[in-house]
This record gives structure tokens, C-alpha cells and sequence, in this order.
């Protein structure tokens, strides 16, 4: 159990585009979505957190307009990178805390961005 | 301020058990977690530790201590597929009660035959 699906596992798109990344807890209800972002051989950097139904919180530094975060549902939350730039290009990674359940993080598989 | 620190890069034999160590400097303790990751992939849970004492899960062990701000994590029989980054991570309460994990930048172990 506790299944975390990320979708797209890779994607290449042009500067100035925009990409959006889903992330679904499969099998559990997933009352807040952290969204990560990891350059190589660097430890996970948090982006923001999300709770069903309510805007997001962005870290420090994290523009907001940029990396739209929505989670509608308590098994679905998108990231969109908007505008993208080759600086943007990273792994980007959801993990979702089930609801009631104490400590328990599960990730998704990740998603490599590469902006050209 | 938060500050997790925890050894760049080790190196074991196949067979062999090593000990790799976290040091944290958080307010709010509110639990630490080991992860491993493999290159490319994302990070899947290994342990955790909230109260001080030893969790022992298979062959992989976890310690906490508290009061020292320290955790180990022991990896026993080591196995070729072991070798991975060892993700520590520190579970904070902020002013507004809302827990963050807070990384460290990770442990990377090579195991050679």
C-alpha cells in the first residue's frame, strides 16, 4: 500500500514553455503534497507544501507565479512550471503524508526536467 | 537556525556493516527519518526514530539520541545493492505548529565486492 504515482517520469520541452507534473496517491488519502526539487548530487531542496483544498505554501525564494501548485482533491496535486527556463531544468519530486497516519512519507517516482 | 550534517561519501566491503551518522542542530524536534535513494530514482523509507533507543529493522538499524542530537544508521551484511545515497532527515515543528522535514544532503555508499 501507500503507492505515490508521478507522472511524467521524464520530459524535454523548449524555454519558454510550460510543463505540468501530476502526482496521485493511489491507494490512500493524501491530506498534504510536498513538492521537491534535487540538482545532481544535491540533497532534496522543498519547494512548497499543499493541502487539499487550500492554496499552497512556498519556501523561501520559490516564486510562486512560476511553479503553480493546485491540489484539488485529497489524491491529486499538479505542479506546473511555467515559462520554463534551462535553470529550471532539475528532478522534481512529490511526497504526499497520509491522512491519520503518523510519520509515514511516501514519494513518488520523480520527474528529470530537461528545458532546452 | 537547522542544520543537519552527515558525512559526504564512505566506503565499504560486501559482507562488511558500516555506521553512518547524522547530526542535527533543529528546533521542534518532532522525529528523524532515514532514507535511501538511488541515483535517478526517488527517495523510499528506511526508518524512523522519534524516541531515543535503537529500531532494529532487518538489516538495517537506526539509533537516537536526543539530548546529543545524533542518529546512526547501521547497515549489517552489506550487499552490492546497498550502495546508494542515505537521506537523514529531521521532522521540525515551526512556530505555527506545522511540521517540515528538513534534509540533509545525503550519505553517499559505495559497497565494493
Amino acid at each position: 500500500g501507500a503507492v505515490v504515482s508521478q507522472h511524467p517520469s521524464w520530459v524535454i520541452c523548449k524555454s519558454g514553455t510550460s510543463v505540468k507534473i501530476e502526482c496521485r496517491s493511489l491507494d490512500f488519502q493524501a491530506t498534504t503534497m510536498f513538492w521537491y526539487r534535487q540538482f545532481p548530487k544535491q540533497s532534496l531542496m522543498l519547494m512548497a507544501t499543499s493541502n487539499e483544498g487550500s492554496k499552497a505554501t512556498y519556501e523561501q525564494g520559490v516564486e510562486k507565479d512560476k511553479f503553480l501548485i493546485n491540489h484539488a482533491s485529497l489524491t491529486l496535486s499538479t505542479l506546473t512550471v511555467t515559462s520554463a527556463h534551462p535553470e529550471d531544468s532539475s528532478f522534481y519530486i512529490c511526497s504526499a503524508r497520509r491522512t491519520y497516519f503518523n510519520y509515514g512519507y511516501t514519494f513518488g517516482s520523480g520527474t528529470r526536467l530537461t528545458v532546452v | 537556525g537547522q542544520n543537519i550534517d552527515q558525512p559526504t561519501e564512505m566506503t565499504a566491503t560486501e559482507g562488511a556493516i558500516v555506521q553512518i551518522n547524522c547530526t542535527y542542530q533543529t528546533s521542534g524536534f518532532n522525529g528523524l527519518f532515514w532514507y535511501q535513494q538511488h541515483a535517478g530514482e526517488a527517495p523510499t523509507f528506511l526508518s524512523y526514530n522519534v524516541l531515543d533507543g535503537l529500531e532494529e529493522k532487518g538489516r538495517f538499524s537506526s539509533f537516537l539520541s536526543r539530548s546529543k542530537g545524533y542518529s546512526y544508521l547501521l547497515l549489517k551484511e552489506l550487499q552490492m545493492k546497498d550502495s546508494a545515497s542515505y537521506l537523514c532527515a529531521v521532522r521540525a515543528l515551526n512556530a505555527g505548529n506545522n511540521r517540515k522535514l528538513i534534509w540533509g544532503l545525503g550519505t553517499s555508499l559505495a559497497v565494493n565486492p
